[in-house]
């Protein structure tokens, strides 16, 4: 079955410095994978995704994300963090019949 | 183009009553969802709809039913509410092409609340 594991419920860093979302899925075939940013009160915005190709893919507001297939990871990464940062991010897997599984979260706190 | 909209923003319900989710979609997307949002629970898929015409069960159905009214509008409805069901609700939807898994948009959501 499809799932994905966001090991890393809450995060707190300071503003400038870097940061890496864990991500890992559990599926049977070539994964489709996505991230999604929710800032307060509000839907939820794609970051970036990754069909195939380079393993490595950039998104919006300076995130990326690097596949590992090796160990079924899909990290989220930035090089400085900035205080708008702060929200809740969502690692999700797209499966059969277009559903999309989603992790629980993981809530970034960003300290001035 | 206002991607995709839902109404209404917030609701509090009684127990036992019932009600109805709105969603709609300008994109021309053929796929449409709905998810509840629960604190340290992620994103359940209760109802999607792969296309026009027809419906599906997601993880977590029980107590709920939807409509694809059309390409653009895909309701979700609470017949008999119940606390367990106070939650965020948020429609989604995207353009499912044969083999691949586009990334799906997703309305600003309704905070509902069953006392």
């Amino acid at each position: 079955a499809q799932s994905v594991t966001q090991p890393d419920i809450h995060i707190t860093v300071s503003e400038g410095a870097s940061l890496e979302l864990r991500c890992n899925y559990s599926y049977g075939a070539t994964p489709y994978l996505f991230w999604y940013v929710q800032s307060p009160g509000q839907g939820l915005q794609l970051l970036l995704k990754y069909f195939s190709g380079d393993t490595l893919v950039q998104g919006i507001k300076g995130f990326e994300a690097e596949f590992k297939r090796s160990q079924s990871s899909f990290n989220l990464r930035k090089p400085s963090v900035h205080w708008s940062d702060a929200a809740e991010y969502f690692c999700a897997v797209g499966a059969q019949g277009n559903q999309f599984y989603f992790g629980t979260g993981t809530s970034l706190t960003v300290i001035p | 183009n206002a991607g995709v909209t839902q109404t209404p923003k917030f609701q509090v319900l009684k127990t036992g009553q019932s009600m109805t989710l709105q969603c709609a979609q300008d994109m021309n997307h053929n796929s449409m969802y709905w998810y509840r949002q629960d604190p340290g629970m992620g994103l359940r898929l209760i109802y999607y709809s792969a296309s026009e015409g027809t419906t599906d069960k997601g993880e977590v159905p029980n107590g709920y039913n939807v409509s694809r009214l059309n390409k653009r509008e895909f309701s979700l409805r609470l017949e008999s509410a119940a606390p367990s069901q106070t939650s965020v609700y948020f429609c989604a939807s995207s353009l499912r092409l044969a083999g691949t898994y586009n990334e799906q948009f997703f309305g600003p959501g309704t905070r509902l609340t069953v006392l």
